[in-house]
């Protein structure tokens, strides 16, 4: 069963501070790996598309890396406005509804001034 | 641009009652989708569309329907509601994976929370 998982659930960051949330996925055949962020209230807002082990993907301070078992969005010294919930999602090769993604539950990410 | 609009924002309904749930997408995308998103179990397809007048089931379709009878539009009923379907649904569209824009990301709403008493 394709599986996307996300850690940690919570992560509280004073502003400035770096670190990094995980994405590791089981699935049949990645086609691609996705990452939105959502803030409260709002839909999912995507940010990038990842395809192939090695890729590296970046925006402002949001850098995402891929390998063949997880992906990693790095965020450099955070500002309050980075707080919101990351989403990683997957889609496959396989299955009924190619264009569908597979997501984890998302990690919430704070920043404190 | 507006993108994916969702018609209402908000709604409360009681047991046993009806409803239907717009999204009309300006994009032009072809596939169409449907989610719910609940606390702790992150966003599942209910129901998708790879086009207009097509239709599929997604992974939690029970007791939902949906239409797509223009292109721009994806419609989704609860024909009868039941306290489990108290959720925040987001509506979404893509192009079809593979199209020559790339892999396609999915577009989203920003959803309909519904409450059912």
């Amino acid at each position: 069963e394709d599986q996307v998982t996300q850690s940690p659930e919570a992560l509280r960051l004073q502003e400035g501070e770096s670190s990094s949330l995980n994405c590791s996925y089981t699935v049949s055949g990645l086609r691609g790996l996705f990452w939105y962020r959502q803030d409260p209230g709002k839909g999912p807002e995507f940010l990038f598309t990842l395809y192939s082990a090695g890729e590296e993907k970046e925006k402002e301070r949001l850098k995402a890396t891929l390998t063949k078992k997880e992906s990693f969005l790095h965020i450099t010294a955070p500002k309050p406005e980075d707080s919101a919930t990351y989403l990683c999602a997957v889609r496959t090769y396989y299955g009924g509804s190619q264009g569908n993604l597979i997501f984890g539950k998302g990690t919430k990410l704070s920043v404190k001034p | 641009n507006a993108g994916v609009t969702q018609t209402p924002k908000f709604r409360v309904l009681k047991t046993g009652q009806s409803m239907t749930l717009l999204c009309a997408q300006d994009m032009n995308h072809e596939y169409m989708y449907w989610y719910r998103q609940d606390p702790g179990m992150g966003l599942r397809l209910i129901h998708y569309s790879v086009g207009e007048g097509t239709t599929a089931k997604g992974e939690v379709p029970d007791g939902y329907n949906v239409s797509r009878l223009k292109k721009q539009n994806f419609l989704l009923g609860l024909e009868s509601a039941a306290p489990s379907q108290t959720s925040v649904y987001f509506c979404a569209s893509s192009e079809p994976p593979g199209s020559t824009t790339g892999n396609s990301p999915l577009h989203f709403g920003n959803g309909t929370r519904l409450t059912v008493t």
